[in-house]
């Protein structure tokens, strides 16, 4: 089942945050976050694990809320090569690796 | 290193017509992914190899689609015959092994059905 995403698009200025969210009815085993600029391939940014850290990919971090089953990824001083459409992909209890990708929260940040 | 590559780059057909698609995985890259990505929309699993084995196809439309992967390493996804409803980008994605492993993935084949 795909995961649910928030908000569908939001536009900032350079320099300000961000928190895009991600929610599953099921229990999840991990949230892997990718961000996929127009035209080009989606690009690793992190996985978050039940029962691991909250993890970093350069000022951008990410939660994982085990017991809501949500993620958040926080995008903190965004600059305007954040911009891109960002997805979380999430993996089952026992679904054994079946990553199912939410639909995007489209990122613009203009200077 | 070379990332994952893909080709063609661009595809146009007429409906009912064949088509394949074609990837090259990360080097060492035991798990191989096909993805299908409709516009606005998040890359959906066609298909999931462990080496040359099929591990997960339960997404893929067998009417019409058929993949191999030889050798375990290449891989071809086949459409046929293509259909209005199959333009997308497909995408190929590669990663190490299944466990917690990050997706490298392919710029992707923008297929555009006529």
């Amino acid at each position: 089942q795909q995961p649910v995403q928030s908000p569908q698009a939001v536009i900032l200025r350079e320099g300000e945050d961000a928190v895009i969210n991600c929610s599953s009815s099921k229990a999840l085993y991990s949230v892997h976050w990718y961000r996929q600029k127009h035209g080009e391939a989606p690009v690793f940014l992190m996985i978050l694990l039940k029962g691991g850290e909250q993890m970093r990919h350069e000022k951008i971090s990410a939660s994982f809320n085990e017991k809501k089953q949500q993620s958040s990824l926080y995008l903190t001083a965004s600059q305007l090569s954040y911009s891109g459409t960002y997805f979380c992909g999430t993996e089952r209890s026992g679904s054994a690796r079946q990553l199912t990708f939410g639909s995007g929260t489209q990122l613009t940040v203009l200077p | 290193e070379a990332g994952v590559v893909q080709s063609p780059r661009y595809k146009i057909i007429e409906k009912k017509q064949p088509v394949a698609f074609w990837c090259n995985p990360i080097s060492g890259h035991n798990t191989l992914y096909w993805y299908r990505q409709n516009l606005g929309q998040g890359p959906e699993l066609l298909i999931r190899y462990e080496n040359e084995e099929a591990v997960d196809d339960s997404q893929l439309p067998k009417d019409r689609f058929s993949a191999e992967r030889l050798k375990g390493v290449d891989s071809t996804l086949k459409i046929q015959p293509a259909e209005l409803g199959d333009s997308a980008v497909y995408l190929c994605a590669s990663s190490f092994d299944t466990t917690n492993e990050k997706l490298f993935f392919g710029s992707g084949t923008q297929l555009s059905v006529l």
